[in-house]
């Protein structure tokens, strides 16, 4: 098992243009989530899944974001014409199907708007 | 809401000094996590606690659910324990909401 696995790890874009992450998650946690980090703050909630289907969205994602986890594996997050403000880590964790099992993290993908 | 607030937001220690990191929140939760991260984003789960105190190595964690308030505790810091220590609450969701982390820095 090598744990969660994040791609890619940098991305830089030009404002208004799309990009798209991947997280694999450990192979049997059914519960998957994409956090976002900006500089010197702690993460902040963007969605969660249970196998395929998404539970929970925060406010945060706006309709430019858009997540997906189509057979319950690996997930993607789009963000669609990206503004500068979109610049932050985006983090994906994993954990087991109990309530409060510990949650396992990526190593980010850092986004970069220009 | 839950606001989840740390202290002290950076600390610097010499090394094998005993440290204390301080963990407050506003509501009830079902669970509270310490996190480490360290330099280009890689988080770490340290401890997830409900109740009482939890010991792993040098680290220690202990929860007052009446104080709604968390400290972890490193003994004997060495600089590679040197990073960022995040706290977050989990509450009736999924949902974690994380304080804005303490930059701990340990010299040698």
């Amino acid at each position: 098992d090598t744990g969660v696995s994040q791609d890619p790890r940098h991305k830089i874009t030009k404002r208004g243009q799309n990009v798209t992450f991947r997280c694999d998650p450990i192979s049997e946690h059914n519960r998957l989530y994409w956090y976002r980090q900006t500089l010197g703050q702690g993460p902040e909630f963007l969605t969660y899944f249970q196998n395929e289907a998404q539970l929970e969205k925060s406010r945060l994602l706006s309709d430019r974001f858009s997540a997906e986890r189509p057979k319950g594996s690996f997930s993607t997050l789009e963000i669609q014409r990206t503004e500068q403000g979109d610049s932050a880590m985006y983090l994906c964790a994993s954990s087991a199907g109990a309530y409060n099992s510990p949650l396992h993290f990526g190593n980010g993908t850092r986004l970069t708007v220009t | 809401k839950n606001e989840v607030e740390q202290s002290p937001q950076n600390l610097t220690a010499q090394e094998g000094e005993f440290i204390t990191i301080n963990c407050s929140y506003s509501v009830g939760i079902s669970a509270l996590h310490w996190l480490q991260q360290h330099p280009g984003g890689g988080i770490v789960s340290l401890f997830m606690l409900s109740s009482g105190k939890k010991k792993h190595g040098r680290l220690i964690a202990t929860i007052n659910i009446q104080e709604k308030h968390s400290s972890l505790h490193i003994t004997a810091s060495h600089p590679r324990d040197s990073a960022v220590y995040i706290c977050s609450t989990q509450g009736g969701s999924e949902k974690l909401v994380f304080g804005k982390g303490t930059k701990l820095t340990v010299n040698p």
